[in-house]
């Protein structure tokens, strides 16, 4: 079974310093990782994914996560805070064998302060 | 560009009647769909897998005749909350793989209200 654990479901941050949100998973076998972005009364957007290549991944607006195995952490980062970056982050974690489903955290709600 | 549409974007009923909501893959045959449900402020949650030409998979605590699934298309899978209560109000958000291996590109969802 796999599972993720996202830490903080509110974190707050001022517009232009660092966003960090915390995705910690656990899996029996290799996993492969997601982190997806979610604004008001919409679906899912792909910000980047992590699948055994690199274990540094750059996504869209600016977004990136580091894959740590010793940590089984895939946090998400972004040096510079944007008003726009205001959502909901989800992290979700599957395996490299077909036919298994996404499991999903709970959810990150990131505020930016003006 | 989106690769999953989903309609109505949002709809309101009476308790007591069926809605359905339609989930369509623009770009790719999808022979595998999914169906979430999403409560306000909280995650997605796997309600059905949706199969082309075969029955669908519920998860388990998902009532199978009042969430009626058809992929009668490699486009097309459709849910349908039949005798909608007050309770079933929620976002609906479906998906479909692509990608890498079980990645899935998700609709925009359907908002769901019973008065």
């Amino acid at each position: 079974a796999q599972s993720v654990t996202q830490l903080g479901s509110h974190v707050s941050v001022s517009e232009g310093a660092l966003v960090l949100l915390r995705c910690n998973y656990s899996s029996s076998v290799p996993p492969y990782l997601f982190w997806y972005v979610q604004y008001p009364n919409q679906g899912l957007q792909l910000l980047l994914k992590y699948t055994s290549a690199a274990t540094l991944v750059k996504g869209i607006n600016g977004f990136e996560a580091e894959f740590k195995k010793s940590e089984t952490s895939f946090h998400l980062t972004k040096p510079s805070a944007h008003m726009r970056d205001a959502a909901e982050y989800f992290c979700a974690v599957t395996s490299n064998f077909g036919n298994e489903k996404l499991t999903f955290g709970t959810g990150t709600r990131l505020t930016i302060i003006p | 560009g989106a690769v999953v549409s989903q309609h109505p974007s949002w709809v309101i009923c009476k308790s007591g009647t069926s809605v359905k909501i339609e989930c369509r893959s623009l770009d790719f045959q999808a022979t595998t769909m999914f169906w979430y449900r999403q409560f306000p402020k909280q995650s997605l949650m796997l309600m059905a897998t949706s199969n082309e030409g075969s029955k669908a998979t519920y998860e388990q605590g998902v009532e199978k005749d009042k969430f009626l699934i058809n992929h009668a298309s490699l486009t097309l899978s459709t849910l349908t909350v039949t005798s909608a209560h007050p309770e079933d109000s929620s976002f609906y958000i479906c998906s479909r793989l692509g990608g890498v291996v079980n990645e899935q590109f998700f609709g925009p969802g359907t908002r769901l209200t019973v008065l």
